[in-house]
């Protein structure tokens, strides 16, 4: 059972409009959210991430939206660049006992078209 | 720095096979991380280390050993390859304070025949 869900395998965006990645969480004891960005033959690259004590966090063109009550989360990507085609994964922590681990999802793949 | 570097990059082994995957770090972090990436599956958790010398399971261990002897080595053995565990794996590490940013190598894949 899957705790970390991105329901949209792909997703296709004019240059210049804006992308809307959606995650959704089943876990309430999540209290960190963070979005990875994941180019063909590399290794995911942090991105931006969120605290559940906040609803909102911003970094330039990124945005992460928090919306608890509905365990769901969003990346908003504005404006999108040809650049920006990438695997996105959310990824949510929790933790073990002492340790901390983050749980991803499958990954969205978005194509900015030029 | 190099960050964190894998090898090898692929490998083919046949069933029943052996092989080591090598994870290393520069960058003097604390945990480190195994995770297999499959098809519409994400990243999934196979092993992790909290420091030198220690190890845990994480969601997917069945088939898999590690060991963490050096504090920037993580290794990751399969000791009888199985075509089950066809998949890309990728090494992580982060520093053992408050940030959970994990900081990925570039993977490696593997095909069981």
């Amino acid at each position: 059972d899957q705790q970390v869900k991105q329901n949209s395998p792909s997703l296709s965006v004019q240059e210049g409009r804006i992308s809307i990645l959606n995650c959704d969480y089943t876990n309430s004891m999540f209290d960190y959210f963070l979005w990875y960005k994941k180019y063909p033959a590399e290794g995911p690259t942090f991105l931006i991430s969120i605290s559940s004590i906040k609803d909102k966090n911003e970094d330039g063109r990124f945005t992460v939206f928090l919306n608890k009550s509905a365990k769901h989360l969003s990346l908003h990507i504005v404006p999108s660049q040809p650049g920006d085609s990438a695997v996105y994964f959310c990824a949510a922590r929790s933790f073990s006992g002492s340790a901390r681990q983050l749980t991803f999802g499958s990954g969205t793949q978005l194509t900015v078209l030029p | 720095n190099a960050g964190v570097t894998q090898t090898p990059k692929f490998r083919v082994l046949k069933t029943g096979q052996s092989m080591t995957l090598l994870c290393a770090q520069d960058m003097n972090h604390e945990y480190m991380y195994w995770y297999r990436q499959d098809p519409g599956m994400g990243l999934r958790l196979i092993h992790y280390s909290v420091g030198e010398g220690t190890t845990a399971k994480g969601e997917v261990p069945d088939g898999y050993n590690v060991s963490r002897l050096k504090k920037q080595n993580f290794l990751l053995g399969l000791e009888s390859a199985a075509p089950s565990q066809t998949s890309v794996y990728f090494c992580a590490s982060r520093t053992s304070g408050t940030g959970e940013t994990q900081y990925f190598g570039p993977g490696t894949r593997l095909l069981v025949l």
